[in-house]
């Protein structure tokens, strides 16, 4: 696809289960970034993929929460154990060029996540 | 990286032109100055970018003084639908030892009235 692809749009899940959220980045981009946002407020940091280095895992809340790419592509954020304080929009993005100065990262439309 | 702050809400109304300053003291001397955009219940978009003086394109400018502490985002003549909440982002220069994290502050959330 042209832009950022997220599953699912909306996911409902019982406190305790497992979730899984996936990303499909823009073609060709090499970095790939995770956020929450809870409501009213602003993007909260959660992991960054950069090309094949080891990623930037310093904003995961958790050791609940982890993240992977495979193959440079896909990306899954999977949160253990639900909680209801997981509530909130997982936003994913990609950029192009990070790094590097005029590079956009482009957002894809998140997943709301709510837990019950 | 750069911290960096933004008023946390401004109204407008449509037709005016609304300038958002935001603050960033810290700024490397290769960090570039990036904002976003962010409707309710999307992602958000970048609108601009610049390192130093003005940069404009047909969505907004962006005005940065010679010491680049701070910088300006100027929407002209703005109408009920840039009601949005704008994030300003220092980083992601070349060589500045940025790796390309991107952090995003709490935005300024603007609303345009009629």
């Amino acid at each position: 696809g042209a832009g950022v692809s997220q599953s699912p749009s909306n996911k409902v899940t019982e406190k305790g289960k497992d979730v899984e959220l996936r990303c499909d980045p823009i073609s060709g981009h090499t970095a790939l970034y995770w956020y929450r946002q809870s409501l009213g407020q602003g993007l909260e940091f959660l992991i960054y993929f950069q090309g094949n280095s080891a990623p930037d895992k310093s904003g995961l809340p958790s050791d609940r929460f982890s993240a992977e790419r495979t193959g440079g592509s896909v990306s899954t954020l999977t949160i253990q154990r639900t909680q209801q304080e997981d509530s909130a929009v997982y936003l994913c993005a990609s950029s192009p060029r990070p790094g590097q100065g005029n590079s956009e990262a482009f957002f894809g439309q998140g997943t709301r996540l709510t837990v019950v | 990286l750069a911290k960096t702050t933004q008023p946390i809400s401004m109204d407008s109304y449509e037709g005016q032109e609304v300038n958002i300053t935001c603050s960033h003291n810290n700024i490397a001397t290769n960090d570039y100055i990036t904002w976003y955009q962010q409707f309710p219940s999307q992602g958000p978009r970048f609108i601009i970018q610049g390192y130093k003086t003005k940069v404009t394109n047909e969505v907004a400018s962006l005005f940065i003084p010679a010491d680049r502490k701070s910088s300006t985002l100027s929407l002209p003549r703005v109408s009920l639908s840039d009601t949005a909440v704008y994030y300003c982002l220092v980083g992601d220069g070349p060589g500045s030892g940025n790796t390309g994290k991107l952090i995003f502050g709490q935005g300024t959330t603007l609303q345009v009235k009629p």
